[in-house]
């Protein structure tokens, strides 16, 4: 066990709908960094947050937001969902932020699906 | 040209095989690497961190070649148990932002 959770850990929505994914980052950890991995592909960086600031931002419309809490859980936000929206979003924590990213510790992951 | 590329495969070997991946990327100011291991419909977990001499733990050997902007994860004695999606994952100086590769999948047959 990685002591990240995430919840939902499944969904199904339709399109032009919002959701909010949440991640409660491993004990120590001050960086969540939040991927979506479509099927048979790899992760893809969505953004990270060090000590509640957004540190760095993958090519991502701005649809996709997010924010980090002071106890450095997270929470991904996706407006106007499309049909390609539907993927595993993954949550990772780690102890270095800014500097080095460290090894990332995942959730399991929320499985989210648009129809 | 995407940042990190990797075979997608999938590698078909019997148990005992020696089998190596490989992976580029195309940041020559990378500065850290590291393979992951994803079981199916399961979450990513760090098998090892690829160090600039190289590095092995147990039947497992990382390799970084710099010049040519690469680096290799050789798996000896294959198991059964090994078979899964091999990840890998480079940190560009800068950012520090780990990019994942799509991944290399391995399957091991009796």
């Amino acid at each position: 066990e990685t002591g990240v959770t995430q919840s939902p850990t499944h969904l199904i929505k339709t399109r032009g709908q919002q959701v909010t994914l949440r991640c409660s980052s491993q004990s120590g950890h001050n960086t969540v960094s939040w991927y979506q991995q479509a099927l048979g592909q790899g992760p893809q960086f969505i953004f990270q947050y060090y000590r509640e600031e957004e540190n760095g931002r993958g090519n991502f419309p701005p649809r996709f937001s997010g924010l980090q809490f002071p106890n450095y859980s997270s929470e991904l936000n996706v407006n106007a969902l499309e049909l390609d929206d539907s993927a595993l979003y993954l949550c990772a924590s780690s102890g270095i932020g800014g500097g080095g990213t460290g090894e990332l510790f995942f959730g399991e992951g929320s499985r989210l699906t648009v129809l | 040209r995407k940042e990190v590329e990797q075979d997608p495969g999938p590698f078909n070997v019997p148990e005992g095989a020696t089998v190596a991946f490989n992976c580029t990327y195309s940041n020559s100011a990378s500065q850290s690497f590291f393979w992951y291991r994803q079981d199916c419909r399961k979450e990513p977990k760090l098998l090892m961190s690829v160090y600039s001499s190289g590095n092995e733990d147990g039947r497992f050997t990382a390799q970084l070649n710099r010049a040519s902007q690469y680096i290799s994860l050789l798996i000896r004695d294959s198991k059964l148990s090994d078979s899964a999606t091999y990840l890998c994952v480079v940190e560009s100086g800068g950012s520090y932002i780990p990019t994942f590769g799509r991944g290399t999948s391995l399957i091991v047959h009796p």
